[in-house]
């Protein structure tokens, strides 16, 4: 069965640094997602990506944020100067596209900034 | 604005009792809704739909859950609960009219007592 990959599974940073977190989406999936699950709390929304560009983004998806799908295969998730509350799971959603389909989740990548 | 709300941050069960893990929901418009579950050090898997029809609707692992909409809840249930169904579960929705992103709940332990 399918399934949507993401490296690493933990990645660990010095506060201030950029990190880029990869993610390779179900293959003919449409829309992409990035969320993030702080230790402890609820799942929260950061961002869709559909057709090379931003869908939708939310209040958290500040400057400091990224995304990209730079080869058709991987789709990726960039923080500059990173800090501490970036510490999270973050992880990385497909779907096929119309509005009442799952979105199928990576394993996540667990973020550490020290 | 949407949102979700899980009212009990922990459900204990027998194993062989029915269980139930409730959510309710707000949206402007009509919902989709989904359960998702997800072990520990693993991503979101996904259990079950609502998007028309039945209001009753069957899922995974011998899982359902129940639409209403007067109540708008949809709350998630199983007749008879496993040890192997501790997990951590969430329900999601999307308001139909309005773009692509899930609101997650905030999540409810499921513990199955042997």
């Amino acid at each position: 069965e399918p399934e949507v990959t993401q490296t690493p599974s933990h990645q660990v940073t010095q506060m201030g640094q950029e990190v880029i977190l990869r993610c390779v989406p179900i293959s003919n999936h449409l829309y992409f997602y990035w969320y993030r699950q702080i230790l402890g709390q609820k799942v929260e929304f950061l961002v869709s990506f559909y057709n090379n560009e931003i869908s939708e983004k939310s209040e958290i998806f500040d400057d400091q944020f990224s995304v990209e799908r730079p080869d058709g295969s991987n789709f990726t998730l960039k923080i500059r100067s990173t800090k501490l509350e970036d510490s999270a799971m973050y992880f990385c959603a497909s779907t096929e596209g119309s509005t009442y389909n799952e979105q199928f989740f990576g394993p996540g990548t667990r973020l550490t900034v020290l | 604005a949407q949102s979700v709300a899980q009212p009990e941050d922990q459900v204990n069960v027998a194993e062989g009792n029915p269980l139930t893990v409730k959510c309710t929901y707000s949206v402007s418009g009509n919902p989709y809704l989904f359960w998702y579950v997800q072990y520990p050090n693993r991503g979101l898997q996904f259990l079950l739909k609502y998007i028309t029809g039945d209001n009753l609707v069957k899922g995974s692992y011998g899982f359902e859950a129940e639409f209403n909409k007067s109540q708008t809840s949809f709350h998630l249930k199983k007749p008879s609960a496993l040890v192997s169904d501790s997990a951590l579960y969430f329900c999601a929705v999307r308001d139909r009219n309005y773009g692509q992103n899930f609101v997650f709940g905030p999540g409810t332990r499921l513990s199955v007592l042997p």
